[in-house]
């Protein structure tokens, strides 16, 4: 069972964006700038899409950005592409220094 | 490029061990932290805990304290996750990963292991 919270599944249309949440508590997300967004394509390992909160890796797209407010952080995805279609993650640090994930999100594309 | 690549599939009995093994390559094998990441067939993300190829220091979280081990042989740049005491909740894709600092996001990640556990 996840301590994070994230919703199961969200849908979109094309060249929509949509937002993503992920929430925690002051002792994981709230208290450190350590979120982090994978992507998972089924059958595939995940990947980085967004660390420390708001930071892109290079070759990720710009149409994917993070954000953080209080507890809660967010992904969203803007001009939603087939290609997007995918399971999203999210992990934080914790206090007691280990690493938490979310239960996943299903992106749709409509 | 930085590499890591996992042992192949492997199916126990209940109450059996399984051992699967990271190779890295690409880098210098004792200066990144890996960690252990596991994903039953269709459920999440769970973290296993991490190994300092330099030294061996460990870290597991609590849930699985007792029943995870890793270990790490420097002359082949290999880590390994020993899980014993299997039972089929075990059964999952078992991930290798790393981002090279203690808790830097995980930029890159082996293949997956599949571990089946059944009677």
């Amino acid at each position: 069972q996840s301590a994070l919270t994230q919703p199961a599944s969200v849908s979109g249309s094309p060249g929509q964006s949509i937002t993503i949440s992920c929430t925690g508590t002051s002792s994981d997300v709230g208290g450190y700038n350590s979120v982090s967004w994978y992507l998972q394509h089924p059958g595939k390992a995940p990947k980085l899409m967004i660390h420390e909160v708001t930071k892109r890796p290079s070759g990720v797209s710009n149409r994917f950005s993070g954000s953080k407010s209080g507890n809660t952080a967010s992904l969203t995805i803007s001009g939603l592409q087939a290609e997007d279609e995918a399971y999203y993650y999210c992990s934080s640090y914790t206090s007691s220094s280990t690493l938490v994930f979310g239960p996943g999100t299903k992106v749709t594309v409509l | 490029q930085v590499q890591l690549l996992q042992s192949g599939a492997e199916v126990k009995t209940p109450g059996a061990s399984v051992k699967v093994s990271c190779r890295a390559s690409g880098y210098t094998f004792n200066s990144y932290y890996i960690h252990w990441v596991r994903q039953a067939p269709g459920q999440g993300l769970e973290w296993m805990g991490v190994i300092y190829p330099s030294g061996g220091s460990t870290k597991y979280p609590q849930i699985f304290q007792g029943r995870v081990t890793m270990t790490r042989d420097t002359s082949t740049s290999t880590v390994y996750m020993e899980l014993s005491s299997l039972r089929s909740e075990d059964t999952a894709v078992y991930y290798c990963a790393t981002g090279g600092g203690l808790w830097m996001p995980f930029d890159i990640w082996g293949q997956g292991t599949m571990v089946t556990v059944s009677s």
